[in-house]
């Protein structure tokens, strides 16, 4: 099993559509959570952390469940530039970050 | 700020030829990071330092890889020889976290190297 899961995709959603991505892990020692976003043919770049309060970051709000191991991350209002593919990234209080394959994300006119 | 630099951005070459990859941190981080990116396998941790000294190199995939870091501002990445299953981006990050700190500080990326060895 995969340290870090998350559903492929393609999510092909409208503009203005509202998505949800969701990213389980198999550690329960991991601590710390992101959200990292990767154009086509970029590099990835980080969105957000995710903090187990939740946090929120203008259209974007992001959820960590630790009992049950899955982190979220919700996109309201959906514009074209949202179209990327989103890594789910968690790590055990080192440098080093455990990345899923990610879910990509395609918001049509 | 430049931002990571990574060079070549492209390499092709022949199975069997020594490939060297580049990289530049940004001024003033000191844990740098190697990934290798494939479809199947996603991004995957190669080697990271932490003050120019290899922390861990668990993720390297065999004797043919090699990382060096001779200096706070310069890294290589050489794999010698080359196999056609090596084909992949090879990202470059850097990060200003202090090694065993309690925050995890921001990893960021440099727009990669890709490399198809026929």
């Amino acid at each position: 099993r995969k340290e870090v899961e998350q559903d492929p995709g393609p999510f092909n959603v409208p503009e203005g559509a509202t998505v949800a991505f969701n990213c389980t892990y198999s550690n329960s020692a991991s601590q710390s959570f992101f959200w990292y976003r990767q154009d086509c043919r970029k590099e990835p770049k980080l969105l957000m952390s995710v903090y187990s309060s939740g946090n929120e970051d203008g259209r974007f709000t992001a959820q960590l469940n630790r009992a049950s191991q899955y982190i979220s991350l919700l996109i309201r209002d959906s514009k074209l530039s949202d179209s990327a593919t989103y890594l789910c990234v968690v790590t055990y209080n080192t440098d080093k970050l455990i990345f899923g394959t990610g879910t990509r994300l395609q918001v049509f006119p | 700020d430049a931002g990571v630099i990574q060079s070549p951005r492209h390499e092709v070459t022949e199975m069997g030829q020594e490939v060297t990859l580049r990289c530049k941190p940004i001024s003033g981080h000191n844990s740098l990071f190697w990934y290798r990116q494939t479809m199947m396998r996603g991004l995957e941790l190669l080697i990271y330092f932490n003050n120019n000294v290899p922390i861990d190199d668990s993720g390297m995939p065999e004797d043919r890889f090699s990382a060096k870091m001779p200096n706070a501002s310069f890294s290589t990445l050489k794999i010698q020889p080359s196999e056609p299953r090596d084909s992949a981006v090879y990202f470059c990050a850097s990060s200003s976290r202090a090694f065993g700190g309690v925050s995890q500080e921001t990893q960021y990326f440099g727009p990669g190297t890709r490399l198809l060895v026929l």
